[in-house]
């Protein structure tokens, strides 16, 4: 099957660092990217879709200057967390699609475990 | 846009019971239901899908059915085993989106 991967799998920051979380679609072309954020025990949370050459789409409520995207190939999308702060902690997760290859499927990256100090 | 509820929150089982999840969804356009399983920690993993085009699915120990009047859909895990315990999400997909909304999940605990 299709596979995603993400990295870093986990990551520790202070206060006001930014951090950057890769999305790669290893074996496909994903031309629509999604990041989304889980709390503990709640369900996926969609932050933002990613397109490829073109500005991510922000769902409402999420602060684009804040998560910047960038999906610049078919195969990477990048997630920064601009000058985090402990609020920001969570687990990022991002998926991908291939309409063309897989039809509708989304297929999941592993997850990104961020902890702001 | 599409709201999908999903219950039960909490679903405790004995190994080799039947396990229900349900879900409800309220956009009559929603074409296809996917079932994703997440264990602690990990990525959600596809399990199980259906198009609005059929009323069920079976896989195995795993099926999903589908009532397009009533707008739900329930997966069915029989025979379960303790390695089904996880955190099921069903979520919908609108035919003019290509963004499935999930619903909250089932933590699905199944005890020896």
């Amino acid at each position: 099957g299709a596979v995603v991967s993400q990295h870093p799998s986990w990551v520790i920051c202070k206060s006001g660092t930014s951090v950057k979380i890769e999305c790669r679609s290893l074996d496909f072309q994903a031309t629509t990217m999604f990041w989304y954020r889980q709390f503990p025990k709640q369900s996926l949370m969609l932050m933002a879709t990613s397109n490829e050459g073109s500005k991510a789409t922000y769902e409402q409520g999420v602060e684009k200057d804040k998560f910047l995207i960038n999906h610049a190939s078919l195969t990477l999308s990048t997630l920064t967390v601009t000058s985090a702060h402990p609020e920001d902690s969570s687990f990022y997760i991002c998926s991908a699609r291939d309409q063309q290859q897989r039809g509708e499927t989304q297929y999941f990256g592993p997850g990104t475990r961020l902890l702001v100090l | 846009g599409e709201n999908v509820e999903q219950h039960p929150s909490t679903l405790s089982v004995q190994e080799g019971d039947s396990a229900v999840i349900k879900c409800t969804y309220s956009d009559s356009a929603s074409n296809y239901f996917p079932w994703y399983k997440q264990e602690l920690g990990k990525r959600p993993q596809l399990i199980i899908d259906i198009r609005s085009n059929v009323g069920e699915k079976k896989d195995q120990r795993i099926a999903v059915t589908l009532n397009k009047t009533a707008k739900h859909f329930s997966l069915h895990i029989t025979e379960t085993q303790p390695e089904d315990s996880a955190v099921y999400f069903c979520a919908a997909r609108s035919g003019g989106s290509y963004i499935p909304t999930f619903g909250r999940g089932t933590s699905l605990i199944v005890h020896p």
